[in-house]
């Protein structure tokens, strides 16, 4: 499972769009690109997936440039509410899947 | 709602006793995972079934054991509970596709004393 690295934590003021870097410099042919948020004390939240260029939902952005070896999660006009801690997920589900979800990165949206 | 239960919520025990944390999957979904996130720490993979085989084993502890039942809902049993074991324990349940989505449940609050 390829190994990621993001920021420890961000800050950012209510309004502002907010993007989150991701490495993951050994990533798979077959390795998707899962982001998941996390608020204290409950379960994590599937947020957005992708495989390559550029994944919209009603929540946020993914891009992810031609070599795969980074992602950037774009959360529009965050609010208060956004505060949370969001983890960078890579790999393949298939049976035998060992899960990494490493430290996160603890994002503070400032009133 | 993620359509995955845990129960109980809260489990309050002492030292060196034995625990039972249940989970009910989402509907569909044939695998089960279980995590745990201490204090302030990441989520800490423990182990996952599929369709009520083990599948991947993360750093699971020797006390600590799981299953996954017929009816695809699972069991995470901790013995001999050590202050250490306190933490949130989440299990989480997928579809099983070339994907590496989750939907995890509320979670365990398990208090040692």
């Amino acid at each position: 499972l390829a190994k990621t690295t993001q920021p420890i934590s961000m800050d950012s003021y209510e309004g502002q769009e907010v993007n989150i870097t991701c490495s993951h410099n050994n990533i798979a042919t077959n390795d998707y690109i899962t982001w998941y948020q996390q608020f204290p004390s409950q379960g994590p939240r599937f947020i957005i997936q992708g495989y390559k260029t550029k994944v919209t939902n009603e929540v946020a952005s993914l891009f992810i440039p031609a070599d795969r070896k980074s992602s950037t999660l774009s959360l529009p006009r965050v609010s208060l509410s956004d505060t949370a801690v969001y983890y960078c997920l890579v790999g393949v589900s298939g049976g035998y899947q060992k899960v990494t979800f490493g430290t996160g990165t603890k994002l503070q949206v400032i009133p | 709602d993620s359509g995955v239960t845990q129960t109980p919520k809260h489990l309050i025990t002492a030292t060196g006793q034995r625990v039972t944390l249940r989970c009910s999957p989402r509907s569909g979904d044939l695998s089960v995972y279980w995590y745990q996130q201490s204090l302030d720490q990441g989520l800490q993979f423990l182990i996952q079934y599929y369709n009520g085989e083990e599948r991947a084993k993360g750093n699971i502890l020797e006390r600590f054991s799981a299953q996954q039942f017929p009816d695809l809902h699972s069991e995470l049993n901790l013995s001999s509970l050590e202050l250490g074991d306190s933490a949130l324990y989440f299990c989480a349940s997928s579809v099983e596709t070339l994907s590496n989505t989750q939907y995890f449940g509320p979670g365990t609050r398990l208090t040692v004393l």
